[in-house]
């Protein structure tokens, strides 16, 4: 167990239609990361958030965005959902770089998201 | 642009036959360089991170070692239970983001 949870843990969901996937990090990490993992693709980075606000962002939709609270969950919004989301969504946290331990990035369990 | 290419993409093993699994890169000054085991519609589960040329780093039958341009994980008499997807990441420089670039793993299996 990572320490990284994400609800759902599937979703299924019709064209056209808006969902929320949400994360809660590891105890202690700041930022949290957003991924897309499809068949056709490897893991492909969305967004990252640190302490609330946007750090980065990948090749992420203009249909989908996300935040961090400040209570450090991060919720990812996708909406006008399409065949080709479907996919698996993970998220991970990590704890600030340099801060000690072993420095890596921990993946939650993912949502499974289909769209029909 | 910063690419990660794993070698092979399957790789079909039976148990206690030792191999290599193989990630190269086109980052240069990368800060780190991670190994994780994914199983089937599952999270990504961490295995180690490698710093600099030359490190090693083992975990029961896996070690990981790094170059200045690959990577390698070594599988020493694998277990049927060491059937997985690997894949590696590496963190490009740069402070501001801690974005992974991910290959597209390799599948293990290990037949008893």
């Amino acid at each position: 167990d990572s320490g990284v949870t994400q609800t759902p843990k599937h979703l299924i969901t019709a064209t056209g239609q808006r969902v929320t996937l949400r994360c809660s990090p590891r105890s202690g990490d700041l930022s949290v990361y957003w991924y897309q993992q499809s068949l056709d693709q490897g893991l492909q980075f969305l967004i990252q958030y640190y302490n609330g606000e946007e750090r980065a962002k990948g090749n992420i939709l203009e249909r989908f965005s996300a935040q961090q609270f400040p209570d450090l969950h991060s919720e990812l919004n996708l909406s006008s959902l399409e065949l080709g989301d479907s996919a698996l969504y993970f998220c991970a946290s990590s704890s600030p770089w340099g801060a000690g331990g072993e420095e890596t990035q921990y993946f939650g369990p993912g949502t499974r998201l289909l769209v029909l | 642009e910063d690419q990660v290419t794993q070698s092979p993409e399957a790789l079909r093993l039976q148990e206690g036959e030792s191999s290599s699994l193989n990630c190269s890169y086109t980052v240069s000054g990368l800060r780190g360089l991670f190994w994780y085991r994914q199983d089937p519609g599952k999270g990504p589960e961490f295995l180690f991170t490698l710093y600099s040329a030359g490190e090693e780093k083992e975990k029961e039958r896996l070690k990981a070692t790094l170059t200045k341009k690959e990577s390698f994980l070594h599988i020493t008499a694998p277990k049927p239970e060491d059937s997985a997807t690997y894949l590696c990441a590496v963190l490009p420089p740069g402070g501001a983001t801690n974005k992974l670039i991910f290959g597209t793993g390799t599948l293990l299996a290990v037949q008893p």
